[in-house]
């Protein structure tokens, strides 16, 4: 069976400092990922998605950026970390190039907060 | 742009009760609508995923309906559970490998 992981599931980190969120899949192969941020009060904002390794689409302009070095891992990073960066971020897969059938699944998330 | 909204924000209910959560969006061209569950703190899970040429879908005491032309959906809970208590939140997606989702309905079950 496919499972998700990601990591760490807190993180304090103060203004300035750089970042990085990883996120692994197991039990798929070539599945879609994406980066969501959940920000108190507020839906979920669709950050970045690929299809493939090295296939980054970015869908917000921030100071974030992800990267997917293999086929099951996609990697959120940032080189300064600013204040309104805190949020709850989550790493999803599904399979295939679209939705379609295949419903999207969500890791645990990790809490960021910046000081 | 497509905009995705949940009605009502916040639900609470006598354990047994029956329940629907209502989920609309403004953009009928869709290829399908998914509903989740969160529970506090967590990720999201998947619960019903809708396509675009699908009326309902069904899993356990879980029913989702779809009405495209109005841009409608909405989520049927029978005989409703403590653990039931969770955030649901409904997404559609109307262009290849996006989602916009709902900011969702807080729905806690009364023992």
């Amino acid at each position: 069976s496919q499972t998700i992981h990601q990591w760490p599931a807190t993180l304090v980190q103060p203004v300035g400092s750089p970042l990085s969120l990883e996120c692994t899949v197991e039990g798929t192969s070539n599945p879609n990922l994406y980066w969501y941020r959940q920000a108190a009060g507020r839906g979920l904002q669709l950050l970045f998605y690929s299809v493939g390794i090295g296939q980054i689409s970015s869908e917000v302009p921030q100071n974030l950026s992800a990267s997917r070095p293999q086929d099951r891992q996609f990697i959120l990073s940032s080189k300064k970390l600013l204040l309104s960066d805190s949020g709850f971020y989550l790493c999803a897969w599904s399979e295939g190039a679209f939705f379609d059938d295949s419903p999207l699944h969500f890791g645990n998330g990790t809490r960021l907060t910046v000081t | 742009k497509q905009e995705v909204t949940q009605i009502p924000a916040a639900l609470s209910v006598p354990e047994g009760e029956n329940l629907v959560l209502n989920c609309s969006f403004t953009d009928s061209a869709i290829y399908n609508l998914q509903w989740f569950r969160q529970d506090p703190g967590k990720g999201l899970t998947s619960l019903l995923l809708i396509q675009s040429s699908q009326r309902e879908q069904t899993s356990g005491r879980l029913n989702a309906s779809l009405d495209k032309s109005s841009g409608r959906s909405t989520l049927y809970i029978a005989a409703s559970q403590p653990g039931d208590s969770a955030t649901y939140l409904c997404a559609v997606e109307t262009s290849g490998s996006r989602l916009t989702f709902g900011e969702g309905t807080q729905l806690t079950v009364n023992p």
